[in-house]
């Protein structure tokens, strides 16, 4: 099925580093949801973007809705051990209510 | 209860079995949906509920995929005759609204076809 593209797909940080990462899409979407994935768990929602050009932080965490609708991207700012693991992007677009595009994800580790 | 509750966590099936899996929303929400996550990749849309109403079936890979929610709360997703390409994490996620992206996810049922 369609995915995102998500990049990078891993990466390997020092414990106060920042972490950016990003999604693009050949579609257009009408909301952005960027979630973490912790081993045999489900994902959980970090921030959620409903509008063209919004700019959403939560803690540490900012993320941007891209001014195209096509891309978005999730800035991590002085990342610690906790924040191992597994980043998604998602969008939704059109008519599709509730249904999730997801992309690849990006595995993150944090060396201490 | 306090989130969304799947069950089993883990299911071993012989190619051709049949299986069911269960996903318990979080009380009174009323949207539901099924996402299967192969090995590496993001959730892949399955289905979706509005109470007891499936409203999108777009993402049922095949015919042996069949989910129901009779009465608007718990959900079963079956798969008959499986085959190895069935085996991933089968997620279960609910929100209180309609069109809501708030969801719950549960923490899945693994399904191995072997």
């Amino acid at each position: 099925g369609q995915q995102l593209n998500q990049s990078p797909q891993s990466m390997f940080i020092q414990e106060g580093e920042d972490v950016s990462m990003n999604c693009t899409s050949s579609s257009i979407f009408n909301t952005w949801l960027w979630y973490k994935q912790d081993p045999g768990e489900g994902p959980v929602l970090l921030i959620a973007l409903y509008k063209a050009g919004e700019l959403t932080s939560n803690g540490r965490l900012t993320a941007q809705f891209g001014i195209t609708r096509k891309d978005s991207f999730l800035n991590i700012s002085a990342s610690i051990p906790s924040d191992v693991g597994i980043y998604f992007c998602a969008g939704q677009g059109g008519t599709s209510y509730g249904k999730l595009t997801f992309g690849q994800g990006t595995i993150l580790t944090v060396h201490p | 209860g306090a989130g969304v509750s799947q069950s089993p966590r883990y299911k071993v099936a012989k190619r051709g079995q049949d299986v069911a899996l269960r996903c318990d929303p979080i009380s009174g929400h009323v949207s539901l949906f099924w996402y299967q996550q192969a090995l590496g990749q993001g959730p892949e849309f399955l289905t979706y509920f509005q109470n007891e109403a499936q409203l999108d079936k777009s993402g049922l890979p095949s015919d042996r995929f069949f989910a129901e929610r009779p009465e608007g709360s718990v959900s079963t997703l079956k798969i008959q005759r499986t085959q190895q390409e069935d085996s991933a994490v089968y997620l279960c996620a609910s929100s209180q609204r309609r069109q809501s992206y708030g969801y719950t996810f549960g923490s899945g049922t693994r399904l191995t076809v072997v």
